[in-house]
């Protein structure tokens, strides 16, 4: 009964490639995300959609393309990729955008370009 | 622009005292701060938070202290335990934006 799940949770690819990792959220929240870890460490906000609409999106290269099919999945394509977007990315949910809830995190998609 | 920052990576302590780890942001406008827990291989979750009308919360072993002249906040935990090992991250959102997150501080408890 996983509140946040995302797949796959490992994905090595090669320079190029297009790939997706999906996310998915059982807690009835509005609002889903898109982070990124970086090398760095930070985690940092990629894409926000509150009842499939996009709300925030970051500077996030056209590469990276958010898809809401409905209100509990938020998946994230990443077309021709590179060397520079291997990265933890995590998925998470709230109830709102960000007045004062807090957001329940997947367990993050660890993914490696090659 | 990092608008939080924990400026200590990781942090050791031995089981039983006091762990403290701290928190700076920059901008005025963030009115409601979290604390968020991560084990290795897993997403972080949620642990404490504090609003700014408030400058301290308490839940069992954890307590999140807020200084807003300073823009510091602080979590402390005793007694600290080996269970308690693991990542911080230190996060801060203004009404109505994104949540802004620190780069995390690796809290190693030692039995």
């Amino acid at each position: 009964d996983t509140a946040v799940s995302q797949t796959p949770k490992y994905l090595v690819t090669q320079m190029g490639n297009d790939k997706s990792i999906k996310c998915e959220q059982n807690l009835g929240h509005d609002t889903m995300y898109w982070y990124k870890q970086d090398s760095k460490k930070f985690l940092k906000i990629m894409f926000s959609y509150n009842n499939k609409e996009l709300i925030i999106n970051e500077t996030v290269p056209n590469r990276f393309s958010p898809k809401s099919p409905d209100k509990a999945h938020l998946n994230l394509h990443i077309n021709s990729l590179e060397l520079g977007d291997s990265a933890v990315y995590f998925c998470a949910s709230s109830q709102v955008l960000y007045s004062g809830n807090t957001i329940y995190f997947g367990e993050g998609s660890w993914l490696t370009v090659v | 622009d990092q608008q939080v920052k924990q400026n200590s990576p990781s942090l050791s302590v031995q089981e039983g005292r006091i762990s403290i780890l701290n928190c700076d942001y920059t901008n005025s406008m963030f009115d409601y701060f979290l604390w968020y827990k991560k084990y290795p291989a897993e997403g972080p979750t949620f642990l404490i938070s504090i609003s700014s009308i408030k400058d301290k919360n308490e839940d069992g072993r954890f307590t999140v202290f807020l200084n807003k002249s300073a823009k510091h906040l602080s979590l402390h935990i005793v007694p600290s335990q080996p269970g308690d090992s693991a990542v911080y991250f230190c996060a801060a959102s203004a009404k109505g934006n994104d949540m802004r997150f620190g780069a995390g501080t690796r809290l190693t408890v030692k039995p």
